[in-house]
């Protein structure tokens, strides 16, 4: 089946520092990614949406200057976060929809990214 | 306005025992329904996707249900063992790569 590949799993940094966030899908084309942010306890909450060799499509109170998306490749995306701050600490998942039989009615998670900020 | 309403918030169940998650949603245009399994620190894993004509699906001790009519789905899990704790969301996809996350009901099953 189709999977994504996410790393790191966990990664704590220097408040100030940036954090790129890898997303590979590994047997198929991911067409379209979604990155994620989840707090302790709370639902998925979708941050922004990128098409390959498009830019990001951010959501209302995200700021794109902060969260910097890049979708080269049809099977390689990331998300850098910028001068993170402790405020920024939290679960980030991206999700990766592609084409094809079976592909085309959702999409596959990756597993994860602990973001802590100290 | 949009929405996906997932019942109950919790649910503390015995090994062995079967049991059943609600999934209510607004969303319209409706495309698909996915329900999702995702275990502490890890990202959700898809257990079965349901599309309008699709009724009932089942993947292993996970049966779902969808009624397209009310709106409604169902998630059933049988024989539960104690590695099904975790959270059940259920996401509802609109047109256009919009998707309603539930909130989640998490499941924890007690030896």
């Amino acid at each position: 089946g189709a999977v994504v590949s996410q790393h790191p799993s966990r990664v704590i940094c220097k408040s100030g520092t940036s954090v790129k966030i890898e997303c590979r899908s590994l047997d198929f084309q991911a067409t379209t990614m979604f990155w994620y942010r989840q707090f302790p306890k709370q639902s998925l909450m979708l941050m922004a949406t990128s098409n390959e060799g498009s830019k990001a499509t951010y959501e209302q109170g995200v700021e794109k200057d902060k969260f910097l998306i890049n979708h080269a490749s049809l099977t390689l995306s990331t998300l850098t976060v910028t001068s993170a701050h402790p405020e920024d600490s939290s679960f980030y998942i991206c999700s990766a929809r592609g084409v094809g039989p079976d592909r085309g009615y959702g999409y596959t998670f990756g597993s994860g990214t602990r973001l802590t900020v100290v | 306005k949009n929405q996906v309403e997932q019942s109950p918030q919790s649910l503390i169940i015995l090994e062995g025992k079967n049991c059943t998650l609600q999934c209510n949603y607004t969303v319209s245009p409706f495309s698909n329904l996915r329900w999702y399994k995702q275990d502490t620190g890890r990202g959700p894993v898809s257990l079965t996707i349901m599309t309008f004509s699709e009724n009932t699906k089942s993947n292993g001790r996970y049966t779902a249900t969808l009624d397209a009519d009310t709106k409604q789905s169902s998630l059933h899990i049988t024989a539960s063992q104690l590695s099904d704790s975790a959270s059940y969301i259920c996401v509802v996809n609109g047109n256009f790569n919009k998707f309603y996350f539930g909130s989640g009901t998490k499941l924890n099953v007690k030896p």
